[in-house]
C-alpha cells in the first residue's frame, strides 16, 4: 500500500518568516495531494491541493510544489502569522482508490 | 452550506458497551468515509460510501464496527463491544464525486472523540 512521509514532525518559526513542510509518497500511480490544516479539538480542514498534471499551485501566502519524478511534494506558508500555528497534514490518493493516506503530521508554531 | 456535522462530538462510554455515531455530509455529496485519528497520528482510513452503497472498507474495520449510509444520506458508525484500543477521534468526510474528476477534494467533519474507560 501506499506510504506517506512527513517532515519535519515539529516546527518553529519567528512570526513574518516562511514554513516549509515535505512529504514523500511511495506509489508512483499517486495523483492527488491535499493539504489540511488541524487545529486543537478540530476536523482537518483544506487548505490547498494539487494534482499530478500540476508542478506548483498558489493561494494567496500558501503554495504547494510537487516532484512527481522524485515523488516528493511540499507545503510553503510564507509571511507566518500566530493563527498559522496547528497540525499540518499531507495526505495522498491516486485515481483507482478514494481513500486518502495521511502523513504523521507537523506541529507549525509561529512564535510572535 | 453548513459543512460536515458530527454527533455527539464527544463519548465516553465504559468497555463492553457498543456506541453509535452520526455524521450528516454536506448536503448533494455523493460521497461519505469514515476515518479514525489517534493522538499524534493522522487521520487512517476505516470505510467510504457511494450514495448508500459501502464500497470499500480497511483491515482497520474489525467485525465490531459496522456503518450505514441508508438513503445515501447520513451515516452511522456503530462499535459493539468497545474496547480501550478503540479510544480515538471518528472523523467523517464528504465529497462530490463526478464523472469527470479522477479524484474528488473531501471535506471533514469535527469528528466525534471517543474514549472507552
Amino acid at each position: 500500500g501506499e506510504n506517506v512521509e512527513q517532515h519535519p514532525s515539529t516546527l518553529s518559526v519567528q512570526e513574518g518568516d516562511s514554513a516549509v513542510i515535505k512529504c514523500t509518497y511511495s506509489d508512483s500511480a499517486s495523483n492527488y495531494f491535499p493539504w489540511y490544516k488541524q487545529e486543537l479539538g478540530k476536523g482537518p480542514q483544506l487548505i490547498i491541493d494539487i494534482r499530478s498534471n500540476v508542478g506548483e499551485k498558489k493561494d494567496q501566502r500558501i503554495a504547494v510544489t510537487l516532484n512527481k519524478t522524485a515523488k516528493h511534494f511540499s507545503l510553503h506558508i510564507t509571511e507566518t502569522q500566530p493563527e498559522d500555528s496547528a497540525v499540518y497534514f499531507c495526505a495522498v490518493t491516486r485515481g483507482s482508490a478514494r481513500q486518502l493516506t495521511f502523513g504523521s503530521g507537523t506541529q507549525l508554531t509561529v512564535l510572535p | 452550506d453548513t459543512g460536515v456535522s458530527q454527533d455527539p462530538r464527544h463519548k465516553i462510554t465504559k468497555r463492553g458497551q457498543n456506541v453509535t455515531f452520526r455524521c450528516d455530509p454536506i448536503s448533494e455529496h455523493n460521497r461519505l468515509y469514515w476515518y479514525r485519528q489517534t493522538l499524534g497520528q493522522g487521520p487512517e482510513f476505516l470505510t467510504y460510501f457511494q450514495n448508500e452503497a459501502q464500497l470499500e472498507k480497511s483491515r482497520l474495520l474489525s467485525d465490531r464496527f459496522s456503518a450505514e449510509r441508508p438513503k445515501g444520506s447520513f451515516s452511522t458508525l456503530e462499535i459493539q463491544r468497545t474496547e480501550q484500543g478503540d479510544s480515538a477521534m471518528y472523523l467523517c468526510a464528504s465529497s462530490l464525486a463526478l464523472a469527470y474528476i479522477r479524484t474528488d477534494t473531501q471535506y471533514f467533519g469535527p469528528g466525534t472523540r471517543l474514549t472507552v474507560l
